[in-house]
């Protein structure tokens, strides 16, 4: 079974329409929970983390927030710059762990 | 912006050699990590590597990988007589505490 799933796999959204990623996990304990862009042929660029439910962090059009059992990424106004795969990556609180689990990734593209 | 250096970016190998992926951390980084991604997949875990001995590896990291840190600024990763299915991106990532991962751009790894 996945611990981290994310929803939808694809999006085409027209600039200037806003929408939402969802990331959803599934671990005993939650220590973070990472979101990072990435470009083609690039490695995860960090964009936030989020250590408790309720939590909410921001960064220009980008929003994260965390609930128990899944976190948004909502982009407001997206420009075609912001088009990349948006990964989402949890780390277990399980000792000394820190390693990530990721998601597949949701493949964000932002027509002009 | 401090960044974490891969290099090659691109190496090509015939299977059953041995190739060295080299990586330069962030200097005030502890935590060095390696990843891979294979087309189309998601970036799963290999090992971490902390106070220069391995803290955590994946069922990935088998008898085939080493890591190293041969001096104070490099951080290796080994992998002996290669096989087709080990074509992917790695990628180096290091961190100075648990959070805020940094990953480099990443090496595309062909074997052939």
């Amino acid at each position: 079974e996945d611990q981290v799933t994310q929803s939808p796999e694809a999006l085409r959204l027209q600039e200037g329409e806003s929408s939402s990623l969802n990331c959803s996990y599934t671990v005993s304990g939650l220590r973070g929970l990472f979101w990072y862009r990435q470009d083609p042929g690039k490695g995860p660029e960090f964009l936030f983390t989020l250590y408790s439910a309720g939590e909410e962090k921001e960064k220009e059009r980008l929003k994260a927030t965390l609930t128990k059992k899944e976190s948004f990424l909502h982009i407001t106004a997206p420009k075609p710059e912001d088009s990349a795969t948006y990964l989402c990556a949890v780390q277990e609180a399980s000792g000394s762990a820190r390693q990530l689990t990721f998601g597949s990734g949701t493949q964000l593209t932002v027509l002009p | 912006e401090p960044e974490v250096t891969q290099t090659p970016s691109h190496q090509v190998t015939q299977m059953g050699q041995e190739v060295i992926l080299r990586c330069v951390p962030i200097s005030n980084h502890l935590y060095f990590y390696w990843y891979r991604q294979i087309l189309g997949q998601k970036v799963e875990f290999l090992v971490s590597f902390y106070n220069n001995e391995i803290s955590e590896k994946s069922e990935i990291f088998d008898d085939q990988f080493s890591v190293e840190r041969p001096d104070g600024s490099n951080f290796t990763l080994k992998i002996r007589s290669t096989k087709l299915e080990d074509s992917a991106m790695y990628f180096c990532a290091s961190s100075r505490d648990h959070y805020g991962y940094t990953f480099g751009s990443g090496t595309r790894l062909t074997v052939v």
